[in-house]
């Protein structure tokens, strides 16, 4: 079955950086998108980026480009997505999810990620 | 880009029809989604397409999308179908999201 399994939660200070990943199985990895997805406490929903498994090209939303990083290791079918200078505004649960049929049709199970001095 | 725009709650009856809109100015010209998301959870697709139910999603479940609204409805709603709602479009390859809908089944 499609699994999304993501990384344990993190606890970083205001400046410092994040990396979550997100592992595929039970499908061809370099078949569909994967995208992040975050949602601050009591929040929605908000896109962060879209990468192609294909070649790791990835698009970032405008606010987050030049701050979000995305790797992926084709040997692992793993994501990685890095976080750059977070603040206080960053503590949220990080989400990927697969594209297929212009929807996400699975998640991962989400990593929170909490900036705490 | 474009903004989707969804009304921050909605309550219905046991058994009765909830509807959830989704306006935005490109959004009939686009595919929507609507997904829903229940405390301590992932979200779940539970429409995709503008009315394609994935599978496993119950026949009650229906969505529309025509002019500028997409519309979810539930039709003989459950107490297990209270969760926030949220409509989903693309503008090119940025995903957009809608402020989310808490339904409240009472």
């Amino acid at each position: 079955q499609v699994q999304l399994v993501q990384s344990g939660a993190e606890v970083k200070k205001p400046g410092a950086s994040v990396t979550v990943s997100c592992r595929a199985s039970g499908y061809t990895f370099s078949s569909y998108d994967i995208h992040w997805v975050r949602q601050a406490p009591g929040h929605g929903l908000e896109w962060m980026g879209i990468t192609d498994p294909r070649d790791g090209g990835t698009i970032y939303a405008q606010k987050f480009e030049g701050r979000v990083t995305v790797t992926w290791d084709m040997s692992t079918d793993t994501l990685y997505m890095e976080v750059t200078s977070l603040t206080s505004v960053d503590a949220a649960m990080y989400y990927c999810a697969r594209s297929r049929n212009w929807a996400f049709d699975y998640w991962g199970q989400g990593t929170l990620v909490t900036v705490s001095s | 880009s474009y903004d989707l725009t969804q009304p921050p709650s909605v309550s219905v009856s046991p058994g009765q029809t909830a509807s959830i809109t989704c306006s935005g100015d490109k959004l009939g010209k686009n595919y929507a989604a609507w997904y829903q998301q229940k405390p301590g959870q992932s979200p779940v697709l539970v429409i995709y397409q503008d009315i394609k139910r994935p599978s496993g999603i119950p026949e009650r479940f229906s969505g529309s999308n025509s002019g500028n609204s997409a519309t979810l409805t539930i039709s003989e709603t459950q107490a297990m179908d209270e969760a926030d709602y949220y409509c989903q479009a693309w503008d090119s390859t940025t995903a957009l999201f809608g402020g989310g809908t808490k339904l409240t089944v009472l």
